[in-house]
């Protein structure tokens, strides 16, 4: 069954660089999403994609954030200047419905030190 | 917040009986879904019930939704070792952007 791939699986990066996220989605699916949940937390929306714009977006990202679809299959999230309450794990997901079920990946860990 | 919480927060059982988890919400919602996440990996996804249905089945898993009062339920019944995990609602409004809850965290014991 085709599923959505993150890498890396683990990020260890100090405060202020930048980080890329990198997500793969499943080939034929249109719309992308990022997520995150910071440990013991809820899951939290950040960001969804479609035909290479930006549809909305959360609170959370604000202008140190961006997403990127680069080619035909990678979907990335970059975090320009990193914080330590940006550590979390990273979730991409993907659909070819609008108001179907989201396929999500495993998730990046980032933890900023 | 779109969101409200689940309960209970935690659930142990023992294998073969029946787990119920329960979700409310405050807004209006196109769908719930019903996600599980097993320990370090990511959400997969279980059940999608839409607003206009009230009850829905997937092999040991029901469903049901009530919008007046803004909740659902889901229930895995004939539980087994391998269903211990932490299991999300998710509503989704316009535009398909999830909002989970807080999570229930299962353990079934064998």
């Amino acid at each position: 069954e085709p599923e959505v791939t993150q890498t890396p699986s683990h990020q260890v990066t100090q405060m202020g660089q930048e980080v890329i996220l990198r997500c793969v989605p499943i080939s034929n699916h249109l719309y992308f999403y990022w997520y995150r949940q910071i440990l013991g937390q809820k899951v939290e929306f950040l960001v969804s994609f479609y035909n290479n714009e930006i549809s909305e977006k959360s609170e959370i990202f604000d202008d140190q954030f961006s997403v990127e679809r680069p080619d035909g299959s990678n979907f990335t999230l970059k975090i320009r200047s990193t914080k330590l309450e940006d550590s979390a794990m990273y979730f991409c997901a993907s659909t070819t419905d609008l108001e179907g079920p989201q396929h999500f990946g495993d998730g990046t860990r980032l933890s900023i030190l | 917040s779109q969101q409200g919480e689940e309960d209970p927060q935690a659930l142990s059982i023992q294998e073969g009986e029946n787990a119920t988890m329960n979700c409310s919400y405050k807004t209006s919602i196109n769908n719930l879904q019903w996600y599980r996440q097993n320990s370090g990996r990511g959400l997969v996804h279980l059940i999608l019930i839409r607003s206009n249905e009230r009850e829905k089945h997937s092999g040991r898993l029901r469903v049901t939704l009530d919008t007046s009062k803004k909740s659902s339920s889901l229930l895995i019944t004939a539980s087994r070792a391998a269903d211990t995990a932490s299991y999300f609602c998710a509503t989704a409004a316009y535009g398909n952007k999830l909002v989970f809850g807080a999570g229930t965290i299962l353990r079934v014991k064998s």
